[in-house]
């Protein structure tokens, strides 16, 4: 089955500066690629998805880039605020439905 | 929209007996999925259910774990025989026919002592 490896698993930025977490998968039938944030005792809250028909999509202060040929892709934040720190978590479907995690990366934003 | 209900939120449970956690999804969402989050697995993926027929059930636990969904508007997680390995946080979740956003629950915290 499929595996999602997240290679950061903390990351500490200063407010302003962009952040990036990068995840691989590792198999060639994913297709979709949602990542999802979860702030301290709530549940997961998606943020920003990616298909792979695409290889970059952006939403206001987000990005993500899909490199289909090396199995990866990353979230870019930028202008970080503290607001932004939580756990992101990035995930593959090779189907549209069942989500396969990453172990998750712990943002802090510091002021 | 009230989102993805589960309940109870919380739940202790002795070891041997049994844990039934509920979920309520999304209306109009076909798509229901389970999943459990520990600090040393992270999530998993355990079941997922479309138009209430069991899809895919790879991640369940062969045995003491079971999921039905009775009808479009609640499914049920149930566990015979808990064991303080069983202790996660379970997460349902729904989405509309089983594509694009998955919208999670608050989780059941289930304890297993």
């Amino acid at each position: 089955g499929e595996k999602v490896e997240q290679h950061e698993s903390t990351l500490s930025v200063r407010e302003g500066d962009s952040a990036v977490i990068n995840c691989t998968y590792t198999d060639t039938a994913s297709s979709y690629f949602p990542w999802y944030k979860q702030e301290a005792g709530k549940s997961l809250h998606f943020v920003i998805d990616i298909r792979s028909n695409v290889d970059r999509k952006q939403s206001q202060r987000l990005t993500v880039l899909l490199d289909k040929k090396a199995k990866r892709f990353s979230l870019h934040i930028t202008a970080t605020q503290p607001e932004d720190s939580a756990i992101y978590f990035c995930a593959a479907s090779p189907n549209y439905n069942v989500l396969y995690f990453g172990s998750g990366t712990k943002l802090t934003v510091e002021p | 929209n009230a989102g993805v209900i589960q309940t109870p939120r919380h739940k202790v449970t002795g070891k041997g007996q049994e844990a039934t956690l509920w979920c309520e999804p999304i209306s109009g969402h076909s798509a229901v999925f389970w999943y459990r989050q520990t600090i040393v697995q992270g999530l998993e993926f355990l079941t997922y259910f479309r138009n209430q027929a069991p899809i895919d059930d790879s991640g369940m636990p062969k045995e003491r774990f079971s999921a039905q969904m009775p009808n479009q508007s609640h499914s049920t997680l149930k566990i015979q025989s808990t064991q303080p390995q069983d202790s996660a946080v379970y997460l349902c979740a729904s989405s509309f026919r089983g594509q694009g956003e998955v919208f999670f629950g608050k989780g059941t915290r289930l304890t297993v002592v």
